[in-house]
């Protein structure tokens, strides 16, 4: 079965310190990922996103992600986070035998002064 | 360029009444999704659309959930009737193409909150 697994659902972390959002998929195709962050009260908008070529993927914010086929993971990393960073982060793999797209459960990061 | 329209944002009903969800995705959109996004937990597919047909939909509760895709363009979801269980944000969601060529990521709609009392 298909399935998205993020797991941390609560990240809390200090202004300024380092951040990793961890998440890992089921596969037996091909995958395309993705990080979606959704701000309190706001819709989802795309943070970054792996199509094909190198690993490792840079995104808005600067937040990036590394492709790791063989442990089918593709964690979300910020080197500083700052306080505007507060949001639920979900990540997303669509799979290529049907083309559907399924979201892991969310991590809430939370970033204190 | 717009982004993905979505109406009402807010809906109050009570349960065994029917709601209509409508959304209008980004024009030259192929691909389009719905999803229910229960408070606390990520975005669940309910249904995908490619232009006006259905790519998938094994989650949808077809007993009392129904969506239809007009001329490939704009979209609605049905409940009918509705149950407590159904209060969650309804998210629509278009891409570009989703195809063995290559896909493109997906831009949400605000969704629409559904409270069912």
């Amino acid at each position: 079965a298909q399935s998205v697994t993020q797991l941390d659902s609560q990240v809390p972390v200090f202004e300024e310190a380092p951040v990793e959002l961890r998440c890992n998929y089921s596969s037996s195709v091909s995958v395309y990922l993705f990080w979606y962050v959704q701000y309190p009260n706001q819709g989802l908008q795309l943070l970054l996103k792996y199509l094909s070529g190198s690993t490792l993927v840079k995104g808005i914010n600067g937040f990036e992600a590394e492709f790791n086929k063989s442990q089918t993971s593709f964690h979300l990393r910020k080197p500083s986070v700052h306080i505007s960073d507060t949001a639920e982060y979900f990540c997303a793999v669509t799979y290529t035998g049907g083309f559907k797209t399924i979201f892991g459960a969310g991590t809430r990061l939370f970033v204190k002064a | 360029e717009a982004g993905v329209a979505q109406s009402p944002r807010y809906k109050i009903i009570e349960k065994r009444q029917s709601v209509a969800f409508w959304c209008n995705p980004i024009s030259g959109h192929a691909t389009l999704y719905w999803y229910q996004q229960i408070l606390g937990q990520g975005p669940k597919l309910l249904i995908q659309f490619q232009n006006n047909g259905v790519v998938d939909d094994s989650q949808l509760p077809k007993d009392r959930f129904s969506a239809e895709r007009l001329k490939g363009v704009d979209s609605t979801l049905k409940i009918q009737p509705a149950k407590l269980e159904d209060s969650a944000v309804y998210l629509c969601a278009s891409s570009l193409y989703l195809t063995r060529q290559g896909v493109t990521e997906a831009f949400f709609g605000q969704g629409t909150r559904l409270t069912v009392v």
